[in-house]
Order: structure tokens, then sequence, then C-alpha cells
């Protein structure tokens, strides 16, 4: 079936923009989480959501960031009044319920801040 | 707090020879730690997961990896290397007994393996 998917593949916007970042994850999977990449480190978790709900939102870097998922399903990752330090690869993740499931990756936002 | 140290940044090895890639991890009770692989432009991709049972797991393409819970590792090994086996590593770990359901994840280990 389907994995999950993310868009856009890439942006690039200007310092003080905003942006959304959009995860379809793999259908029934009731978990879905965000992760930062940046250039030369590991993954860094930023926030997790269980059904609509966010139980977990303790790895969001400041209150720019924000994220919502509706329907059980896609969720949007929302970076207000960007910064060249949020330039990375954001990859979403979702998982069934089981919290000892593998966590199924996307391919990434690779977002570019000038 | 959780945590895990994959010690190399990079790891080379000769096609046709045995690799083993490190990871030691901190967690309060006992873990759940999994294996990803990235390969250049891609997402992550899952190898292997220790739940509970067999300190010996066996995962895709060949790797496995074992659980050694009094030196708190879970290196990941393949008997034979393959030049396709080229890519970053990441460790990762999650606290079994608490709420918590983000995963923490190494630095990543660079496999470069030369035909």
């Amino acid at each position: 079936g389907a994995g999950v998917s993310q868009s856009p593949s890439n942006k690039v916007t200007e310092k003080g923009k905003d942006v959304e970042l959009r995860c379809d994850p793999i259908s029934g999977h009731t978990a879905l989480y965000w992760y930062r990449q940046s250039l030369g480190q590991g993954l860094e978790f930023l926030i997790y959501f269980q059904g609509n709900s966010a139980p977990d939102k303790s790895g969001l870097p400041s209150d720019r960031f924000s994220a919502e998922r509706t329907g059980g399903s896609v969720s949007t990752l929302t970076i207000q009044r960007t910064q060249q330090e949020d330039s990375a690869v954001y990859l979403c993740a979702s998982s069934p319920t089981e919290p000892y499931n593998e966590q199924f990756f996307g391919p990434g936002t690779r977002l570019t801040v000038l | 707090a959780q945590s895990v140290a994959q010690p190399e940044d990079q790891v080379n090895v000769a096609e046709g020879n045995p690799l083993t890639v490190k990871c030691t991890y901190s967690v309060s009770g006992n873990p759940y730690l999994f294996w990803y692989v990235q390969y250049p432009n891609r997402g992550l991709q899952f190898l292997l997961k220790y739940i509970t049972g067999d300190n010996l797991v066996k995962g895709s393409y060949g790797f496995e990896a074992e659980f050694n819970k009094s030196q708190t590792s879970f290196h990941l090994k393949k008997p034979s290397a393959l030049v396709s086996d080229s890519a970053l590593y990441f460790c990762a770990v999650r606290a079994k007994d608490t709420g918590r359901r983000a995963l923490t994840f190494g630095s990543g280990t660079r496999l470069q393996v030369q035909p």
C-alpha cells in the first residue's frame, strides 16, 4: 500500500515568511510524528499526535512552530516568521497504535530559508 | 531522559567482510530499540527492532542486532557487507514503561563499503 507522503518535497522561502508542510500518513495509522533533521545532525523530535490530539509537543523549538491534525489523518506543520536556523529536512512518520510498533517515515520536506 | 550514542561517525569495511555499527543507549526502565537506514535523498527505512524476548534480532537485508542489557548496547551487524549497504544508519530508543512515544535517535553512522 501507499507509504507516508509529504509535500512539498522542497520549499525555499525568505526569512520572515510563513510556511506550511503537509504529511499524509499511512491509512489507519493513529500515531503521527514530526521530526527535524538538520545538516550534519541526527533527528530531533518535534511533536506527536495520537488521533487528532497532541499529547507531546515537547520538541517544538519555539512558539513559531505549530502543528495540527484533522480527521485523524493529514497533518500540517506550520512555521511562522521563518528564520535561517529553521532550514532543515522535516520528516513525518506514522505508526499503528501499539507503542512497540516501528514508525514509518515519509521522504521529508527540505526547507531552505534564505 | 533518554539518549543514544553512536560513537563512530563513519565505518569503512570491504565488501564481503562482516560489519558492525555500534549503538549504546540510556533510558529509564526497559527499552524498545530500533535501527533505521537512510539512503541519499530518501526518508528513513526501518531495519529491525528489539521489543522483548530473544536478544538476537534479525531484520531486513540480512542485518541483525544483539541486545545486551548489561552493556546497554544494541549493535547492528551483518556477516557479509555489500556495496549497496553503503548508507547512513541510525539507532533509536524509547522507554517501554513511560507514556513518551517519541523516538530518540543517535547522530548516525555512515557506512562505507568498498568494492
